[in-house]
């Protein structure tokens, strides 16, 4: 079945960097495209960043664009999310989410369980 | 950015009720929209695909409706595992989008 692990989060100072990780399986990876997704305490979803199956084309919301890299490697599965100049307004629980299809975006199927970053001093 | 505004933002309903949550875009998605759950520290589940299309294993209470900017999520029979937050999502041009949710209370 399909299995989406994210790891990588934990408590960061403002201005530094994190890289989240997503281990998928239970499907071909390298056939679908992949998004973050976040979620602040207490707050509603917010999309963060997508990935097309081969990497060709990536899309950021406004408020990451400049600092957040996502990337993918096909040969092992896996998803990330470089965070650079982290923020406070960063902090959130990351979702690790694929796409149904491999290019454009057609919304989430499967979620991962997410993992938590916290940005402060 | 297209806009997604839900309501209403919270409901008390009982066991049996119908419930209905609507979702309003800013500008024209054709049927480009999904309704997710998500129950207290759990992931969100997709509900409904392509405005009005049920994900394989939802139970059949659960309806969409709609086409350019006003859709439905309906529940015809509450049930008390469907007390939960519910989140519309556009994805027919970036950046993708969500309702700031509704959230399903027991009466």
């Amino acid at each position: 079945q399909v299995q989406l692990v994210e790891s990588g989060g934990g408590v960061v100072q403002p201005g530094r960097s994190l890289r989240l990780s997503c281990a998928a399986s239970g499907f071909t990876f390298s056939s679908y495209g992949m998004h973050w997704v976040r979620q602040a305490p207490g707050k509603g979803l917010e999309w963060v960043a997508a990935i097309w199956y081969d990497g060709s084309n990536k899309y950021y919301v406004d408020s990451v664009k400049g600092r957040f890299t996502i990337s993918r490697d096909n040969s092992k599965n896996a998803l990330y999310l470089q965070m650079n100049s982290l923020r406070a307004e960063d902090s959130a629980l990351y979702y690790c989410a694929r796409d149904p299809r491999g290019s454009g975006w057609w919304g989430f199927d499967y979620w991962g369980q997410g993992t938590l970053v916290t940005v402060s001093s | 950015d297209i806009q997604m505004t839900q309501s209403p933002s919270s409901l008390s309903a009982s066991v049996g009720d119908r419930v209905t949550i609507t979702c309003r875009a800013s500008q024209g998605i054709r049927d480009d929209l999904g309704w997710y759950q998500q129950k207290p520290g759990k992931a969100p589940r997709r509900l409904i695909y392509a405005a009005s299309s049920l994900q394989s294993g939802v139970p059949s209470r659960f309806s969409g409706s709609g086409f350019g900017t006003e859709f439905t999520l309906t529940i015809s029979s509450l049930q008390p595992e469907d007390y939960a937050t519910y989140y519309c999502l556009q994805h027919n041009s970036y950046p993708l989008t969500f309702g700031g949710g509704t959230k399903v209370e027991i009466k």
